[in-house]
């Protein structure tokens, strides 16, 4: 089974422009997850769904920032604006029903905004 | 009370030697603590995982051990290989949820 997808692996784009982040996740998996990966604050999750709805959003660091989860096998976190700060590797996974499972990651995509 | 806190943050092991890193939490409500690895360029990857009613778990050269009263756990990784040389972390959960708090990672390098 193919595992987590993530596009684009790298982004570099102008401040002020708006970033688009995509993520497909392991078939069958209810739970999707965006996490934010830097040298100074480490992982931080940002959001979290279970089939296809928002359950925690209180990783979001700003207005700026909005993930969506239209069905099944496709999310979106988007930035707009976005600024420099956003400069980060970002994080997608999934996991199947809740409790003590483990969390599949993709291979992230690094976004720098210069 | 949500951090998970990390130690050390790099570390260098002679092949063959034993890496040893730590955790501690203070939320008493976690009862899961993976541990995850991850290599330059990659997602990080379930490496471990351990419940509170288990004092240690061992897997290949891999084992957690966890002391619930110290609220604290910790990874050992036996032999080590310079093929275990990637960014080990620690995380926690709480009962019905699949929130993971992570901490700060390991930089571990196994020289040959």
């Amino acid at each position: 089974d193919a595992g987590v997808i993530q596009s684009p692996r790298h982004e570099v784009t102008e401040m002020g422009q708006e970033v688009t982040l995509r993520c497909k996740p392991i078939s069958g998996h209810d739970y999707l997850f965006w996490y934010r990966q830097t040298m100074m604050r480490g992982l931080e999750l940002l959001i979290y769904f279970n089939n296809n709805v928002p359950i925690d959003d209180s990783g979001m660091p700003e207005d700026r920032f909005s993930a969506k989860m239209p069905n099944a096998s496709f999310s979106t976190l988007k930035i707009q604006p976005s600024e420099p700060r956003d400069s980060a590797v970002y994080f997608c996974a999934s996991s199947y029903r809740q409790g003590r499972r483990p969390q599949h990651f993709g291979d992230g995509t690094r976004l720098s905004i210069l | 009370q949500q951090q998970v806190k990390q130690s050390p943050q790099s570390l260098i092991v002679q092949k063959g030697g034993i890496s040893i890193i730590n955790c501690a939490y203070e939320n008493t409500a976690f009862d899961y603590f993976p541990w995850y690895q991850q290599f330059p360029g990659k997602g990080p990857a379930l490496l471990i995982a351990i419940r509170p009613d288990v004092s240690e778990k061992k897997e290949g050269r891999f084992t957690i051990s966890f002391n619930k009263s110290a609220k604290q756990f910790s990874l050992h990784i036996m032999d080590s290989q310079p093929g275990d040389s990637a960014t080990y972390f620690c995380a926690a959960s709480k009962r019905a949820t699949n929130k993971l708090i992570f901490g700060t990672g390991t930089l571990l390098a196994v020289q040959p």
